[in-house]
């Protein structure tokens, strides 16, 4: 069965300090993995879509990388804007279906 | 391009009622699915459509149900409805399954 976890679970931060989230997974032939945000009370917005190791994207003050069992989302001087919760997940070939990990809180302090 | 679109926003019912979910997806967009997402289990899924047919099933009871139209929109419906079935129902559509998928801002369902 397909796995996907997320570490830490929330991540305090001041403006302007870098840092890194973590997604593992384990997939049985993987199809592609995808980054999302979520603000409260609201649905999740795409992100970034990796479909082979070594792959990265990058998008204004977020990157994202990808190798055969972890995924990671690095950001860059972060701004308070930046706070939300990020969600990893990922679909397997022919499951038509995307397997969450629990997310990661972010907050950023000015 | 308008985003996918799903009504009502917010919902009250009461135990051992039904209710009904719609979701319009992004146009040009043929494969619609389902989460449920709550604090305790995460996002959920649910099921997927794509051209009038479920091609996958999460692992709900049978009160879960759906349905997609020719036109590509999508419903979910939720019978005898119990008070753990309270959470945000989301909604997203992709161009084919496997490529990035766009939610909605989803629907909020309270049973009381």
């Amino acid at each position: 069965e397909d796995q996907v976890t997320q570490s830490p679970e929330a991540l305090r931060l001041q403006e302007g300090e870098s840092s890194s989230l973590n997604c593992s997974y384990t997939v049985s032939g993987l199809r592609g993995l995808f980054w999302y945000r979520q603000d409260p009370g609201k649905g999740p917005e795409f992100l970034f879509t990796l479909y082979s190791a070594g792959e990265e994207k990058e998008k204004e003050r977020l990157k994202a990388t990808l190798t055969k069992k972890e995924s990671f989302l690095h950001i860059t001087a972060p701004k308070p804007e930046d706070s939300a919760t990020y969600l990893c997940a990922v679909e397997s070939q022919g499951a038509q279906k995307l397997v969450f990990g629990q997310g990661t809180r972010l907050t950023i302090n000015p | 391009k308008a985003g996918v679109t799903q009504t009502p926003r917010y919902l009250i019912k009461t135990r051992g009622q039904q209710v009904t979910l719609s979701c319009s997806p992004i146009s040009g967009h043929r494969s619609v699915s389902w989460y449920q997402q709550t604090p305790g289990q995460g996002l959920q899924f649910l099921f997927e459509y794509f051209s009038e047919t479920q091609r996958n099933k999460g692992n709900f009871p049978g009160r879960f149900s759906g349905r997609q139209f020719s036109n590509s929109r999508s419903e979910m419906n939720v019978s005898t409805l119990e008070l753990g079935d309270s959470a945000l129902y989301l909604c997203a559509s992709s161009f084919a399954g496997g490529t990035e998928a766009f939610f909605g801002q989803g629907t909020r369902l309270t049973v009381v």
